[in-house]
C-alpha cells in the first residue's frame, strides 16, 4: 500500500531561522507528491507539488524536491516568519489502480515561530 | 482565498438534529470529496463523487448521507450524529477523475459541535 512518513513535531524556531520538514513515502505506481499547509482555524492549502522525479516545486519561500532514489520530498524554507506557523502535512497520490487516486497524508508536523 | 466555498463555518446541533453541510466549486472539477478531521490529524477520506456520481464510501455510518446536486455542489445530510463525530469537516475538489493523480483543493471546513 501507500503510506507517508513525516518527521515528528512539534518543530519550534526564532524567526529567520532555516526550516527541514522531513517527508518519505512508500508507493504502489508512481505517485505524485504534495505538501500541504493548514493555519490555525482553516482549511488545507495546497503549498507545493512536484509530479515526477526530480521535479522541485515551490511556492512562498517554501520548496521541496522529489527523489525517487531516497523516496523522499523535504520541505525547506531558508528563513521563517512567524506567520508560517501552522499544521504541514506531506501527501502523495498515485494515479490509477486499487488506490483509485486516493490522497495517502502523513500525520502532520506542527511549526511554531517565535518572534 | 479559498476556491472552494463550505457553508456553514460552524455548526452546533444536538443528536436528534437534522442538518446539512454545503460544498460549493467553480474550478469546472469532477471529482469532488468529503473528509473528516480531527484536531491535529490529517484528513480522513469519507466518501468521493466523480462526476456527480458517488464512487467511494468509506465505510462511513449511514447518519451521514451525501448528496451531489450537480457538478459544483456537494452537500453532507447529518442525521442522529454522535458526540464522536464532532469534528471539522472538509470538502475537497480536483481535475480529472477519481484516479487521476492532480491535487485535490480544500475549503475551509464546517466545524461541527453535536452536544
Amino acid at each position: 500500500g501507500n503510506s507517508v512518513t513525516q518527521m515528528e513535531g512539534p518543530v519550534t524556531l526564532s524567526e529567520e531561522a532555516f526550516l527541514t520538514i522531513n517527508c518519505t513515502y512508500t508507493a504502489t505506481g508512481y505517485p505524485s507528491l504534495f505538501w500541504y499547509v493548514q493555519y490555525p482555524g482553516e482549511g488545507l492549502q495546497l503549498l507545493l507539488k512536484a509530479t515526477k522525479a526530480d521535479d522541485k516545486g515551490s511556492n512562498k519561500g517554501f520548496e521541496a524536491t522529489y527523489r525517487k532514489e531516497t523516496t523522499s520530498f523535504h520541505l525547506e524554507k531558508g528563513s521563517v516568519q512567524v506567520s508560517d506557523s501552522a499544521v504541514y502535512f506531506c501527501a502523495l497520490r498515485v494515479a490509477g489502480g486499487t488506490s483509485y487516486g486516493k490522497l495517502t497524508f502523513g500525520q502532520g508536523t506542527i511549526l511554531t515561530v517565535h518572534p | 482565498d479559498t476556491e472552494v466555498t463550505q457553508t456553514p463555518k460552524h455548526l452546533v446541533m444536538g443528536m436528534t438534529n437534522k442538518k446539512s453541510l454545503k460544498c460549493e466549486q467553480h474550478m469546472g472539477h469532477r471529482a469532488m470529496y468529503w473528509y473528516k478531521q480531527k484536531a491535529k490529524k490529517p484528513p480522513e477520506l469519507m466518501f468521493v463523487y466523480s462526476y456527480e456520481k458517488l464512487s467511494i464510501n468509506e465505510s462511513v455510518p449511514s447518519r451521514f448521507s451525501p448528496e451531489c446536486p450537480n457538478s459544483s455542489l456537494l452537500n453532507l445530510h447529518l442525521h442522529a450524529l454522535q458526540p464522536e463525530d464532532s469534528a471539522l469537516y472538509l470538502c475537497a475538489s480536483s481535475a480529472g477523475d477519481t484516479y487521476s493523480n492532480q491535487p485535490q483543493h480544500f475549503g475551509d471546513g464546517t466545524r461541527l459541535s453535536i452536544l
